[in-house]
């Protein structure tokens, strides 16, 4: 079975500061995919990233970067410079793959973040 | 632009109702996923299905069934309402193959009374 943990349910800092969201993983699968969303005020989901299991290079994408380490099971996510528009909850995910058809997604519970002016 | 639709935002039923939830999109994609959000649970996938006619249960398919008559939609029905599914529901769509993004639609927030 698969299970996904975010440990911090509500996180709250100031504008301006860094924030991680932490995210740790069990699965017995080889070939996974790990992902992070964004669920804003609005309601939809937004995806922001995808990382496979063979690939454990950290990934930057402007003020936003992934670090994925299988050694703890953990793909980490920090918010450099946080604004208010950062605020949402955040989620992460993790789908086997099974070679062929779909497979949903396991989600963890949600990280809210709140960024403060 | 791509686009996953649901038929309400906002839906109020009546406990022992039918109740359907439609959800479509455009992107050609082959599978489609409907979860349902509740505080403190995060999401949790009800049913699956991968191709027009094919379906596969989730983690809590108990009290829904799915239909997919066409490869755009994919519903999910509520057989006999009750108070305990009353939820966000979510659909969402995406690429057959290695799992792939999702793109989820607005959502739908069904209340049943």
């Amino acid at each position: 079975a698969q299970k996904v943990t975010q440990a911090q349910t509500e996180i709250s800092v100031v504008e301006k500061e860094d924030v991680t969201l932490d995210c740790v993983y069990e699965t017995r699968d080889t070939t996974y995919y790990l992902f992070w969303y964004k669920q804003p005020p609005s309601g939809e989901l937004v995806f922001l990233i995808r990382r496979n299991s063979f690939d454990e290079q950290n990934e930057i994408s402007g003020r936003y970067s992934w670090n994925f380490q299988k050694s703890t099971s953990s793909f980490n996510f920090t918010i450099t410079a946080s604004q208010v528009v950062d605020s949402a909850v955040y989620f992460c995910a993790l789908s086997a793959y099974s070679g062929g058809g779909a497979d949903g997604l396991t989600f963890g519970k949600g990280t809210h973040l709140i960024i403060q002016p | 632009d791509v686009k996953v639709t649901q038929s309400s935002r906002y839906l109020v039923k009546r406990t022992g109702e039918k109740v359907f939830l439609e959800c479509v999109q455009d992107m050609d994609h082959e599978n489609m996923f409907w979860y349902r959000q509740d505080p403190g649970l995060g999401l949790r996938l009800i049913y699956f299905s991968y191709d027009v006619k094919m379906k596969e249960k989730g983690d809590i398919p108990e009290g829904y069934s799915v239909s997919r008559e066409k490869k755009e939609r994919f519903s999910l029905i509520l057989e006999s309402a009750s108070t305990n599914q009353t939820s966000m529901y979510l659909c969402a769509s995406s690429r057959i193959g290695q799992p792939h993004e999702q793109y989820f639609g607005p959502g739908t927030r069904l209340t049943v009374t």
